[in-house]
Formats: structure tokens, sequence, C-alpha cells
């Protein structure tokens, strides 16, 4: 199974700062079609998941351009720019490459 | 607009068998898009355990395998998971979604696996 490595463990960030999550897998996430497969989601206090960055760096509809997903074909980041309170909650990343589907362990955002 | 819906029993003893229901509307099940379960473990680890495609076909988790089974009733536009065989380590919050991206998430059932 691909490993998703999540760093940090946990995040404090005072609003209106930028805030990055690091993602790095055991192995590349870029497919024979160059697409790379990495995604990020937010689980926000008492909701379900929702999809925020998909295939590295293509914005989820809805979500606010403060967010941006960059990376290579093992490392991958997530900035939060401008942080608001309502971005609090556990950030994960995802892989879609191969089955069986994996997410890193998740990183919890939490407001100064 | 897609939703989804997971119901079922939020409490089941060890050894039985845990059994969901994931409620589709807006979207045929039957139209395209892999129809998934994915589990949320205390302490927020989140686990991939299969799907079901529009065309019936399952693909389970092989750590799952053995254990587990999605299936769905078409006419009702609504997909099921069965998970054989539970223990204590079966506890979670239970979320049937929709991919490829994974783009909606239904509200998520909590099962606990308790005598």
């Amino acid at each position: 199974d691909i490993v998703l490595t999540q760093a940090p463990l946990s995040v404090s960030v005072t609003p209106g700062e930028s805030a990055s999550i690091s993602c790095r897998s055991s192995k590349s996430l870029l497919s024979s079609k160059g697409i790379t497969s990495l995604y990020w989601y937010l689980q926000k206090p008492g909701k379900s998941p929702q999809l925020l960055i998909y295939r590295m760096s293509n914005l989820a509809s809805g979500v606010p351009d403060r967010f941006s997903g960059s990376g290579s074909e093992t490392d991958f980041t997530l900035k939060i720019s401008k942080v608001e309170t309502e971005d609090v909650g556990v950030y994960y990343c995802a892989q879609f490459l191969e089955y069986p589907l994996t997410f890193g362990s998740g990183t919890k955002l939490e407001i100064k | 607009e897609v939703q989804l819906q997971e119901s079922g029993p939020g409490l089941v003893k060890p050894s039985q068998s845990l059994s969901l229901t994931c409620s589709v509307t807006g979207y045929s099940i039957t139209s395209s898009y892999r129809w998934n379960w994915i589990r949320k473990f205390p302490g927020n680890k989140l686990e991939w355990m299969g799907y079901i495609n529009s065309a019936g076909s399952t693909n389970y988790n092989p750590s799952l395998k053995s254990r587990i089974s999605i299936t769905r009733d078409t006419s009702k536009n609504q997909f099921f998971l069965q998970v054989n065989s539970v223990t204590t380590e079966d506890t979670a919050t239970y979320y049937c979604a929709r991919s490829n991206v994974m783009d909606a998430w239904g509200q998520g059932a909590s099962v606990t696996v308790s005598s």
C-alpha cells in the first residue's frame, strides 16, 4: 500500500497568517497519463470531509483561493494563506493512484 | 445536487455483522462514478473500505476483503455495506462517498461495537 506521511500533527495559527501542511508519499503519485493523483480534504468539526484540492494543485469548486496545492511526484504541500477561523479542522491528504486508496494521518489546524 | 445519507444501527455486538445503507438522491448510482465506503476511527485515521461502481462491480480493501461485502438496490438508488465478524476495532464513523474524486460525502454514521 502507498503510505502518506503528513506533518505536522497539529498547527496553531493566528488569523491572517499563513499555514503549510506537508504530505510525503512512499511512491510517486504521477500516473502514466501525466496526472498527479494527490488530493486534499478538510474535515471541519462535526462535519464530513470536504474536497479542497484535486490532482495536486486544482482548486475544488467553491473552495476559497486562499487554499493552494503544490508539489512534486512524492512531496506535496497544502498552503493556506490568510487563515480564517472557519478553516479549523483536520486536513488530510489522499492518494487515488492505486488501490487500496490511502489517506494521510491528518493535521489538526487550530486558531490561536 | 447529489446527496448521500448513511443509516443503520449505532450499536453492534462483537462477532455479529454490521450493516449500513447509503441512500443517494440527485444522481443515479447506475449512471457513472464509484460509490465508496470509508471509515474514520477514533483518533482521526481514515480507511477506504471499498466501492461498487455504476456497473455493479466491486473492489475491496485487501485488509477487509474476507469480511466485507458491498451491494446495491438500483430500484431504491441505495448501496449497502456489510462487515462480518466485527470486533471492537470496527468501532468507527462510517461514510459513504462518491468518487472519482470523493467530491460528495454523507454525514457519517457512528457505529460502536460493544457487548
